[in-house]
C-alpha cells in the first residue's frame, strides 16, 4: 500500500543551523509529493511540492528533491529561523487519485 | 470566501450526544476531504468526496461516523453518540482538478467530548 514515514520529533535547533527532516515513502508508480507546515495555532498550509522524479520543490528557503531511487523527499533548509518553529508533514498523492496520505509530522523548535 | 471554512471552530459536547461539523470548500474545488488530528498524532484520513459521491470511506472509524456533501459544495461530518476518544481536531480540505494538485485546508474544528 501507500505510506509515508518521516523522522520522529521533536527536532530542536539553534537559529541559523542547518535543517534536515527525513521523509521516505512507499507507493506504486510516481506519486506527487508534498511538504505541509502547521504553525502554532494555524491550519495546514502547503510549503512545497514535486510531481515527478528529480523535481526540486522550494519555498521560503526550504527545499526538497523527489528521489525515486531512494523513495525519499527530505526537507532541508540552510539556515533556520525562530519563525520556522512548526510541525512539518510529508505527504503523497498516489497517481490517478485525489487521495493524500500524510506522515505523522515532525515538530521543529528553533531557539534564538 | 477565499479559503476553506469550517464551523464551529470549537465544540464541547457531552458523551453520547450527536454533533455535526460543517465544511465550506473553496468554490470550484471538486474534491473534498475530512481528516482527524488527535493530540500528538498525525493526520488520519476519514473520507473523501469527488463531487457529491464518496469513492473512499475507508477511514471512517465506526458506523457512528457519517458524512455527506450536497451540491458539490458544502459537506457535513456527523458523529453520533460521541465518545471521549472522538475528541480531536477535525480538518477539512479541498482541491481543484486536475488530480494530485495541492489540497487546501481549513482551520479545523476542535471537538472535545466530556
Amino acid at each position: 500500500g501507500n505510506s509515508v514515514t518521516q523522522m520522529e520529533g521533536p527536532v530542536t535547533l539553534s537559529e541559523e543551523a542547518f535543517l534536515t527532516i527525513n521523509c521516505t515513502y512507499t507507493a506504486t508508480g510516481y506519486p506527487s509529493l508534498f511538504w505541509y507546515v502547521q504553525y502554532p495555532g494555524e491550519g495546514l498550509q502547503l510549503l512545497l511540492k514535486a510531481t515527478k522524479a528529480d523535481d526540486k520543490g522550494s519555498n521560503k528557503g526550504f527545499e526538497a528533491t523527489y528521489r525515486k531511487e531512494t523513495t525519499s523527499f527530505h526537507l532541508e533548509k540552510g539556515s533556520v529561523q525562530v519563525s520556522d518553529s512548526a510541525v512539518y508533514f510529508c505527504a503523497l498523492s498516489p497517481p490517478g487519485t485525489y487521495k493524500y496520505i500524510f506522515g505523522t509530522g515532525t515538530r521543529l523548535k528553533v531557539l534564538a | 470566501g477565499a479559503g476553506v471554512s469550517q464551523s464551529p471552530s470549537n465544540k464541547v459536547t457531552e458523551k453520547g450526544k450527536d454533533v455535526e461539523l460543517r465544511c465550506d470548500p473553496i468554490s470550484g474545488h471538486t474534491a473534498l476531504y475530512w481528516y482527524r488530528q488527535s493530540l500528538g498524532q498525525g493526520l488520519e484520513f476519514l473520507i473523501y468526496f469527488q463531487g457529491n459521491s464518496a469513492p473512499d470511506k475507508s477511514g471512517l472509524p465506526s458506523d457512528r461516523f457519517s458524512a455527506e456533501r450536497t451540491g458539490g459544495s458544502v459537506s457535513t461530518l456527523t458523529i453520533q453518540r460521541t465518545q471521549q476518544e472522538d475528541s480531536a481536531v477535525y480538518l477539512c480540505a479541498s482541491s481543484p482538478p486536475p488530480l494530485n494538485t495541492e489540497a487546501f485546508f481549513g482551520q479545523g474544528t476542535r471537538l472535545t467530548v466530556v
